[in-house]
């Protein structure tokens, strides 16, 4: 299975712009890149997914490299709500199934 | 729309005892997840199935979990008997269709601890 790499943490100023970046080197042609995260004492929430084009939807942005080896995933202005675990993860076209990491734990400071 | 629910919420048994969790998804939605998340680590897929068939339990300890998903809605992941490194969360997830496209929905999940 393709596998990910990310930071283990990051910290932001609230109300400034967050990357978040991801490595996936061995990431296969029918690959889908997928983020969720996960606030504290909740199940994981999906963020957005992505295959070649940068995408955009009201929580965050993602941008996924030419050569789709990387990607990177903005929030525009942080809060203090969006201090969480976040996970970059792979899916084949067929399902088959989700691999989550350890993720990048994002602190957000007031 | 309702979201995937999930009981207990919390659960304390002894190492050996038996325990059940509950999961209904989503309204329509055909395939179906159980994770396992250690504390301080990202969930682990245990099963996933596709209407009622399993498509993938290669990661299900099956010596002492089990799983089944009652006419393709609802399911239970039972583990019997457990063992104190069973001590975890159980999330359940549900998704359209389960391809890779596909949005997995989660519960707030069951934190088991075994004593």
């Amino acid at each position: 299975d393709a596998k990910t790499t990310q930071p283990n943490s990051m910290e932001s100023n609230e109300e400034e712009p967050v990357h978040l970046p991801c490595n996936h080197s061995t990431i296969s042609g029918t690959d889908y890149i997928h983020w969720y995260r996960q606030l504290p004492s909740q199940g994981p929430e999906y963020v957005i997914h992505g295959l070649t084009s940068n995408v955009n939807n009201r929580m965050a942005s993602l941008a996924i490299a030419e050569d789709r080896k990387s990607s990177t995933l903005i929030l525009h202005r942080a809060t203090l709500r969006d201090a969480a675990v976040y996970y970059c993860i792979l899916r084949k076209a067929y399902g088959q199934n989700f691999v989550f990491g350890p993720g990048t734990r994002l602190s957000v400071l007031p | 729309e309702a979201g995937v629910a999930q009981s207990p919420r919390y659960k304390i048994i002894e190492k050996r005892q038996s325990v059940a969790f509950w999961c209904n998804p989503i309204s329509g939605h055909a395939t179906l997840y159980w994770y396992q998340q250690i504390l301080g680590q990202g969930p682990k897929l245990l099963i996933q199935f596709q209407n009622n068939g399993v498509v993938d339990d290669s990661q299900l300890p099956k010596d002492r979990f089990s799983a089944e998903r009652l006419k393709g809605v609802d399911s239970t992941l039972k583990i019997q008997p457990a063992k104190l490194e069973d001590s975890a969360v159980y999330l359940c997830a549900s998704s359209l269709v389960g391809g890779g496209a596909d949005e997995q929905f989660f519960g707030p999940g069951t934190r088991l601890t075994v004593l």
